[in-house]
């Protein structure tokens, strides 16, 4: 029983376009939320993350939201660019990490 | 830099081998875990650790074993390998328990089973 959900498996993105990545969860108890990216042949790499006292958290480009009530977060990149091309896992931290399943990012140049 | 590495990126074996596959932090992190990726599946963690010589189930333990004999060192043994084992292998630390601190990532190992 996956807690942590990523329902799109692909995203596809005109450059300079925001790119919204979703994730969903079911567990109440999870106090911290993170994103990571993982190329191809890569290990995933920490991207951002938010604790669970605090509805937004920037970056750069890149923008976390965190809807509490819903369980859900969002991923923002606002300009996309190729280099984003990547898959994006959610994770969900409460004494251990859950991950999603991942969204492939594919930004068109 | 935290730099995790893994002793291969590919790994080829047959059904019924032991396979060793190991993990090494340079940060001195107490914290070491294992996952395997699988598509659609995303990251499922096998077993963790939160320190030398101690090991905690994962989600998917089974078919799997761990040894932690000294802190920078996390090796994951495949006692008797299986096709369902053929997946990406990662290996990852971090300084704090979940919750309170990222992990870091190594490249991964990619491990058929015929």
């Amino acid at each position: 029983d996956q807690q942590v959900k990523q329902n799109s498996p692909s995203l596809s993105v005109q450059e300079g376009r925001i790119s919204i990545l979703n994730c969903d969860y079911t567990n109440s108890m999870f106090d911290y939320f993170l994103w990571y990216k993982k190329y191809p042949a890569e290990g995933p790499t920490f991207l951002i993350s938010i604790s669970s006292i605090k509805d937004k958290n920037e970056d750069g480009r890149f923008t976390v939201f965190l809807n509490k009530s819903a369980k859900h977060l969002s991923l923002h990149i606002v300009p996309s660019q190729p280099g984003d091309s990547a898959v994006y896992f959610c994770a969900a931290a409460f004494n251990k990490f859950y991950f999603g399943s991942g969204t492939k990012l594919n930004v068109k140049p | 830099d935290v730099k995790v590495t893994q002793s291969s990126r590919y790994l080829v074996k047959r059904t019924g081998e032991k396979v060793f596959l190991e993990c090494v932090q340079d940060m001195d992190h107490e914290n070491m875990f294992w996952y395997r990726q699988d598509p659609g599946l995303g990251l499922r963690l096998i077993y963790f650790s939160y320190d030398v010589k101690m090991k905690e189930k994962g989600d998917i333990p089974e078919g799997y074993s761990v040894s932690r004999e000294k802190k920078e060192r996390f090796s994951l043994i495949l006692e008797s390998a299986s096709t369902n084992q053929t997946s990406m292998y990662l290996c990852a630390s971090s300084s704090d328990r979940p919750g309170a601190d990222t992990q870091y990532f190594g490249p991964g190992t990619r491990l058929t089973v015929l």
